[in-house]
């Protein structure tokens, strides 16, 4: 079955410090992975998309298809980065779009002064 | 451009009406999708219009219905209304190539 599972509910760090924010997935098939953060009322938006390749506010994320793995990892934490973060899966067999979304339960991110 | 615009923002609804949610995509955008957000699942997928035709559908019973007109506009309907039902329902959009989807603010449902 696909799955995407977030092993921590929470991570706090202080600013300064490294983040990595854990992401594995199951999947048959050829899956796209993507990263979406949640600020405080604000609404959910794109943060990653592996395809992309890119590196967006410092975080960046590498699929790891022997692991079945997307982390988030950040090298040095700010306090603005404080948010909820879901990883999300998605089928990519719809010739390019991808609209059934698996999203993780997420990773709510605490960065302290 | 504008965002993509969920109305109404909040509903109370009694056990056993339907409701109906509206959801404008950003301009352009022929994908249309809808998420439920619990505090107990998460978020979880619905269906996904593209061009006025549901091209997937998720695991929810077939009280939840939606459909998109050909403005790409999108609606969701969900019929005889249970507790359980009480959730955030969210809509995002993207062009056809799904460059990422772009979320709404969502409809805060309550049901009781």
């Amino acid at each position: 079955a696909q799955r995407v599972t977030q092993p921590e509910k929470l991570l706090s760090v202080f600013k300064g410090a490294p983040v990595e924010l854990k992401c594995n997935y199951s999947y048959s098939g050829s899956p796209e992975l993507f990263w979406y953060v949640q600020y405080s009322r604000q609404r959910l938006q794109l943060l990653l998309r592996h395809i992309s390749r890119e590196s967006i506010k410092g975080f960046t994320a590498d699929l790891n298809k022997g692991e079945t793995s997307f982390h988030l990892k950040k090298p040095f934490a700010q306090e603005e980065d404080s948010a909820m973060y879901y990883c999300a899966l998605s089928d990519s067999n719809y010739g390019g779009s991808q609209g059934n979304l698996i999203f993780g339960k997420g990773t709510k991110l605490s960065v302290k002064p | 451009k504008a965002g993509v615009t969920q109305t109404p923002r909040y509903l109370i609804k009694t056990r056993g009406q339907q409701v109906t949610l509206s959801c404008s995509p950003i301009s352009g955008h022929r994908s249309v999708s809808w998420y439920q957000q619990t505090p107990g699942q998460g978020l979880q997928f619905l269906f996904e219009y593209f061009s006025e035709t549901q091209r997937n559908k998720g695991n929810f019973p077939g009280r939840f219905s939606g459909r998109q007109f050909s403005n790409s506009r999108s609606e969701m309907n969900v019929s005889t209304l249970e507790l359980g039902d009480s959730a955030l329902y969210l809509c995002a959009s993207s062009d056809q190539w799904g460059y990422g989807y772009t979320f709404g603010s969502g409809t805060r449902l309550t049901v009781v």
